[in-house]
């Protein structure tokens, strides 16, 4: 089946400094999404995108689809204390027709931010 | 608060025993699905309902099953219970099924239920 990589694992990073995970993928997906995970709380969907090459920002989050449409990284810039979380990657892959598959997430990068 | 409920929020059990974990989805979503988020595992897709109808399978033990009610909400059975099979289970639900746009059929997630299995 499709596996996703995500990296890095987990992160250590003092508030505002800017930070970068990315995710591959072993097969092309034409659909990434990133969550967020706060403790105690289900993935929150924070940015969604659907065209290789496709470049998406929500605030201090950028996040882009790559061109081989087998990775996508995100980008937090000048991290804050409520960014603590742990941040998933996911793919989907939707046909011609419009149906998809259903989603494959990464394992996650767990991000720490110190004061 | 994503509009997605899940009871209980805890569960602690002992091997071999059977339970169920309930989710109510979003108003007007159709379709729920199951996650399974272990610490080594990440978050697994088991299954989805569509309507009341079974529509798509992931990596679902045979142990376990669900089933969505006229009312959309859905159960998920987990029986036999083993060790390995502690985890924290989410459940999600979007407007529609798999043949929507994604951009039109975002998965909200519920906060899940952290089963401990002793």
């Amino acid at each position: 089946g499709q596996q996703l990589n995500q990296s890095p694992q987990s992160m250590f990073i003092q508030e505002g400094e800017d930070v970068s995970m990315n995710c591959t993928s072993s097969s092309i997906f034409n659909t990434w999404l990133w969550y967020k995970q706060d403790p105690g709380e289900g993935p929150v969907l924070l940015i969604a995108l659907y065209k290789a090459g496709e470049l998406t920002s929500n605030g201090r989050l950028t996040a882009q689809f790559g061109i081989t449409r087998k990775d996508s990284f995100l980008n937090i810039s000048a991290s804050i204390p409520s960014d603590v979380g742990i941040y998933f990657c996911a793919g989907q892959l939707v046909f011609s027709s419009g149906s998809a598959r259903q989603l494959t997430f990464g394992s996650g990068t767990q991000l720490t931010v110190l004061p | 608060d994503s509009g997605v409920t899940q009871t209980p929020k805890h569960l602690i059990t002992a091997t071999g025993q059977r339970v169920t974990l309930r989710c109510s989805p979003r108003s007007g979503d159709l379709s729920v699905y199951w996650y399974q988020q272990s610490l080594d595992q990440g978050l697994q897709f088991l299954i989805q309902y569509y309507n009341g109808e079974e529509r798509a399978k992931g990596n679902i033990l045979e142990r376990f099953s669900a089933q969505q009610f006229p009312d959309l909400h859905s159960e998920l059975n987990l029986s036999s219970l083993e060790l390995g099979d502690s985890a924290l289970y989410f459940c999600a639900s979007s407007p529609s099924d798999n043949r929507l746009p994604t951009r039109l059929n975002i998965q909200y997630f519920g906060a899940g239920t952290r089963l401990s299995v002793l």
